[in-house]
């Protein structure tokens, strides 16, 4: 069983709909849950990070955690043909950052304009 | 925002001869460092721990002898592949955990080896 689950996709939405992403992860133990947008080639960069079961939101992003289910989702409201690239979840420890975040394989996203 | 430089950002290499990556916090001490490696349309592989001042610790497969890193400073870590071969053509990120709650990443190395 991997870590860190995904689905690879494509997600094809539509511009200005919401794309819905989501995450499964199996250690429990986990205390840290991030995610990250990588365009083809280029490393990943964060878009954001949750720590505490329930909502965080950021502009269009809203990022979802349930740590019972161990399920942790990202929402990307009004969708932008700039989104269309690679989503990956990650998830790790509460520490001093001395340990690694564990990836998921990515979900490939596609909006079309 | 914290900033990792990392360098060359593309490099071509014949078999059998090694690379050097660096890794550079800007704005930031890194204490720890890591390593990943990503194939095309794989996610990214955690390959090392890199700790200042210490040795690395390296994942289950990875060989330390090909893949050599060094932590100098609380600023600067390298990743040297040695002996490089074809099969370790791919994209190499580093990362650390920046000041705030989030792990930067480097702008990776796209290495291929001919």
């Amino acid at each position: 069983q991997k870590e860190v689950e995904q689905n690879s996709g494509p997600l094809s939405v539509p511009e200005g709909a919401i794309a819905s992403l989501n995450c499964t992860y199996s250690d429990r133990g986990s205390q840290s849950f991030f995610w990250y947008r990588q365009y083809s080639g280029k490393s990943p960069e964060l878009i954001m990070f949750i720590y505490s079961n329930g909502d965080k939101e950021d502009g269009r992003f809203t990022a979802q955690l349930n740590k019972a289910s161990q399920y942790v989702s990202l929402l990307i409201r009004d969708s932008q043909p700039s989104d269309s690239a690679t989503y990956l979840c990650a998830v790790g420890p509460m520490d001093t950052g001395r340990r690694a975040l564990t990836f998921g394989s990515g979900t490939r996203l596609q909006v079309q304009p | 925002g914290a900033v990792v430089s990392q360098h060359p950002s593309r490099v071509i290499c014949k078999s059998g001869t090694s690379v050097k990556i660096e890794c550079r916090s800007l704005d930031f001490q890194a204490t720890t460092m890591f390593w990943y490696r990503q194939f095309p349309k794989q996610s990214l592989m955690l390959m090392a721990t890199s700790n200042e001042g210490s040795k690395a610790t390296y994942e289950q497969g990875v060989e330390k002898d090909k893949f050599l890193i060094n932590h100098a400073s609380l600023t600067l870590s390298t990743l040297t592949v040695t002996s490089a071969h074809p099969e370790d053509s791919s994209f190499y990120i580093c990362s650390a955990r920046d000041r705030g709650s989030g792990y930067t990443f480097g702008s990776g190395t796209r290495l291929t080896v001919v």
